[in-house]
C-alpha cells in the first residue's frame, strides 16, 4: 500500500515559469513532510520541509504548501531554471524515529 | 568537511555471495538509515539505527543484515538470501527531522 503518492511521473516546464509538483498521502499520522531533489546515480539532497502545524513554508525559489484536510502537499519552484531538472521525491514521517516514507518521484525537465 | 561517505560507488558480485556496503558519517548524528532504490520506485527503508548497538528492521529487511558498533559507521550486508539484490543503495543520517544522504552504491549481482 503506497502511503505517499506522486501521481505524475514526469513534468516539463519552460525556463522562467512556475513548476508545481504534487504529492498525496493517506496516513493521517504523518506530521512532517520533506522534498528531496535527486540527480541520477547520486544521493537525494534535502530541499525544503514543512511541519503539519503549518500550511506554507518558503525558502528562496522553493515553496511548499500543505493541505491537511485534503492530505495533499505541493512544491512550487519559481522561477524554474535548467539546473532544477532532476527527480523530486516527496517524503513523510511521524514519531520520534523519523522514518521516511517516500513517494515514487516526479522527473522535472526545465526546457530553454 | 562533514558528510556521509559510501564506498564503493559501483560493486559487482556473483550470485550467492554475501557483500558488505560501507557507510561512514562524521556529522555526529545518532540515527542512520539504509534505503534501496529501484527504477521507477521511491526509496524503500531496509534498516535503521537510532543509537549505537541498536537497530530495527525497515519495510524490506529480508535478506539484509546490519551492525552499529560505532556511531560513525553503519555497514549493510546483502546476503545470498536477498532474492533481487541488484539496486542502488543509499545510506542516510538524521539531525532533527531531516535526513541527509550519501552518494549511494550501485550493486550489480551477476
Amino acid at each position: 500500500d503506497q502511503q505517499v503518492k506522486q501521481n505524475s511521473p514526469s513534468l516539463s516546464v519552460q525556463e522562467g515559469r512556475i513548476s508545481i509538483l504534487n504529492c498525496d498521502y493517506t496516513n493521517s499520522m504523518f506530521d512532517y513532510f520533506l522534498w528531496y531533489k535527486k540527480y541520477p546515480a547520486e544521493g537525494p539532497t534535502f530541499l525544503i520541509s514543512i511541519s503539519s502545524i503549518k500550511d506554507k513554508n518558503e525558502d528562496g525559489r522553493f515553496t511548499v504548501f500543505l493541505n491537511k484536510s485534503a492530505k495533499h502537499l505541493s512544491l512550487h519552484i519559481v522561477p524554474s531554471q535548467p539546473g532544477d531538472s532532476a527527480v523530486y521525491f516527496c517524503a513523510a514521517s511521524f514519531g520520534t524515529a523519523s522514518k521516511l516514507t517516500f513517494g515514487t518521484g516526479t522527473r522535472l525537465q526545465v526546457t530553454l | 568537511d562533514g558528510g556521509i561517505t559510501q564506498s564503493p560507488k559501483y560493486l559487482f558480485r556473483k550470485e550467492g555471495q554475501n557483500v558488505t556496503l560501507s557507510c561512514e558519517q562524521n556529522l555526529n548524528h545518532d540515527a542512520m538509515y539504509w534505503y534501496r532504490q529501484d527504477p521507477g520506485q521511491g526509496l524503500r527503508l531496509i534498516y535503521y539505527s537510532q543509537i549505537v548497538n541498536d537497530f530495527q528492521k525497515g519495510d524490506i529487511a529480508e535478506g539484509y543484515s546490519v551492525s552499529r558498533e560505532k556511531k560513525e559507521s553503519f555497514p549493510l550486508t546483502v546476503t545470498s538470501a536477498q532474492k533481487n539484490p541488484t539496486a542502488f543503495y543509499l545510506c542516510a543520517s538524521r539531525t532533527n527531522n531531516e535526513q541527509f544522504f550519501g552518494p549511494g552504491t550501485r550493486l550489480t549481482v551477476l
